[in-house]
């Protein structure tokens, strides 16, 4: 099974922060979306992007799709200590119906 | 607020049982997923159906089978438990099945997950 590759893997930063976080695979996606998992919770959609070179804002987060729809990346502007979680990427081939997960990263944000 | 609900947050079972996992949803979605999820390989399609009594296998489908009596409820069976099968379990709900491109594509909504231990 293809995986997407995420990094980082893991990343700890002080609140206030700027951080990105990286999607890549070599394989070209139809569209593609970043979930965030809270611990004991479930995945929660935060946005699907799904023409090349798009970017999608949502509040401090800034989402982009690569122009060759191989990539994507999740910016957060000063980041919060809410902003903790796991991060997920999940792309989906043209012509399939199944989303593959990235390997994710998690993200703490200190006080 | 769509609802996804896994009947136990924690499990506990030995090798060799016959492990029952049960995922409900109150949204009337015709489409039901079972993942597993791993550290450091992301989550994993086991099965999904996109109707009652409708199943079709995902990535990693040995070792387990499905149930969908009714549209709302979708259950996941360990025929046998081994202990390579301990992990998070997510099951989750869709609208629609994704279809490529377009911003029509729906959102999964997942439960919070089990977590089962086989010893």
């Amino acid at each position: 099974t293809q995986l997407l590759e995420q990094s980082p893997q893991f990343l700890s930063i002080q609140e206030g922060e700027n951080l990105t976080v990286y999607c890549n695979s070599s394989s070209v996606f139809s569209s593609l979306q970043w979930y965030r998992q809270e611990p004991g919770e479930g995945p929660v959609l935060l946005v699907t992007v799904v023409t090349g070179g798009e970017v999608k804002k949502l509040k401090r987060l800034t989402f982009q799709f690569g122009d060759a729809r191989k990539d994507s990346s999740l910016h957060i502007t000063a980041a919060q200590p809410g902003d903790t979680g796991l991060y997920l990427c999940a792309g989906l081939h043209s012509g399939t119906y199944k989303y593959i997960f990235g390997t994710g990263t998690r993200l703490k944000v200190l006080a | 607020d769509v609802k996804v609900t896994q009947s136990s947050r924690y499990l506990v079972k030995r090798t060799g049982e016959k492990v029952f996992l049960e995922c409900v949803q109150d949204m009337d979605h015709e489409n039901m997923f079972w993942y597993r999820q791993d550290p450091g390989l992301g989550l994993r399609l086991i099965y999904f159906s996109y109707d009652v009594k409708m199943k079709e296998k995902g990535d990693i489908p040995e070792g387990y089978s499905v149930s969908r009596e009714k549209k709302e409820r979708f259950s996941l069976i360990l025929e046998s438990a081994s202990t390579n099968q301990t992990s998070m379990y997510l099951c989750a709900s869709s609208l629609s099945l994704p279809q490529g491109g377009g911003d029509s594509n729906q959102p999964q909504h997942f439960g919070d997950g089990t977590r089962l231990s086989i010893l």
